[in-house]
C-alpha cells in the first residue's frame, strides 16, 4: 500500500516568514494530492491540492510543488501570520483503480506554530 | 458545496455501552463514506471504508464486530463503537469521497469519544 513520509514534524516561523513541508510517497499510481489543515478538535480542511497532470498550483499565499519523478511534493506557505498555526497533513490518494482506489494515506503531521 | 455533518461533537459513555456517530451529507450523494481514528497528536489512520448498500471493507487489525459501519443510504453513513472501553476513546473523522467535475474529499468536524 501507499506509506507517505511527511517533514518536518514541528515547524516554527516568525511572522511574515515563509514556511515548506514536504511529504515524499511510494505508490506511483497515487495521482491526488491534497494539504489539510486541521485545528484543535476539529475534523481537517482543504486548503490546497493538485493532481498528477501539474506541477505546480497556487492559491493566494499557498502553493503545492509535485515532483512525480522523484515522488515528492511540498507546501509552501508565504507571509505567515498568528492564524497559520495548526497541524498541517498532507495525503495522498491513488483513484485510477487498484486495491487503494480512492483511499487517502496521510502523511504524519506538522505543527506549525507562527510567532507574532 | 461538498459538506458532511459529523454528530455528535463529543460524547462521553460508561464502558460496555454503545455508542453511534452519525455523518450526514448535506448537498451532495455521498457513495462512499471513510472512518478515521486520530489520537492526540498523530495522523488519521483509516478504520474501513464503506460503500453505499454493501458491507464495510475493514482495514487491517481494525475489529468489525466493535466497529459496525452502516451505510444504508446515499446521505447517511454511521459508525457504532461496541461494548466500549476505555481505549477506545479517540477522537473519530468521517470522510466522504465526491465528484464535481473532479473527485475530491470532505471530513467532518469529528467527534471526540471518551469512554469512562
Amino acid at each position: 500500500g501507499e506509506n507517505v513520509e511527511q517533514h518536518p514534524s514541528t515547524l516554527s516561523v516568525q511572522e511574515g516568514d515563509s514556511a515548506v513541508i514536504k511529504c515524499t510517497y511510494s505508490d506511483s499510481a497515487s495521482n491526488y494530492f491534497p494539504w489539510y489543515k486541521q485545528e484543535l478538535g476539529k475534523g481537517p480542511q482543504l486548503i490546497i491540492d493538485i493532481r498528477s497532470n501539474v506541477g505546480e498550483k497556487k492559491d493566494q499565499r499557498i502553493a503545492v510543488t509535485l515532483n512525480k519523478t522523484a515522488k515528492h511534493f511540498s507546501l509552501h506557505i508565504t507571509e505567515t501570520q498568528p492564524e497559520d498555526s495548526a497541524v498541517y497533513f498532507c495525503a495522498a490518494s491513488p483513484n485510477a483503480g487498484g486495491t487503494s482506489y480512492g483511499k487517502l494515506t496521510f502523511g504524519q503531521g506538522t505543527i506549525l506554530t507562527v510567532h507574532p | 458545496g461538498a459538506v458532511v455533518s459529523q454528530h455528535p461533537s463529543r460524547v462521553i459513555c460508561k464502558s460496555g455501552t454503545s455508542v453511534k456517530i452519525e455523518c450526514r451529507s448535506l448537498d451532495f450523494q455521498a457513495t462512499t463514506m471513510f472512518w478515521y481514528r486520530q489520537f492526540p497528536k498523530k495522523s488519521l489512520m483509516l478504520m474501513a471504508t464503506s460503500n453505499e448498500g454493501s458491507k464495510a471493507t475493514y482495514e487491517q487489525g481494525v475489529e468489525k464486530d466493535k466497529f459496525l459501519i452502516n451505510h444504508a443510504s446515499l446521505t447517511l453513513s454511521t459508525l457504532t463503537v461496541t461494548s466500549a472501553h476505555p481505549e477506545d476513546s479517540s477522537f473519530y473523522i468521517c470522510s466522504a469521497r465526491f465528484r464535481t467535475g473532479v473527485y475530491g474529499y470532505t471530513f467532518g468536524s469529528g467527534t471526540r469519544l471518551t469512554v469512562v
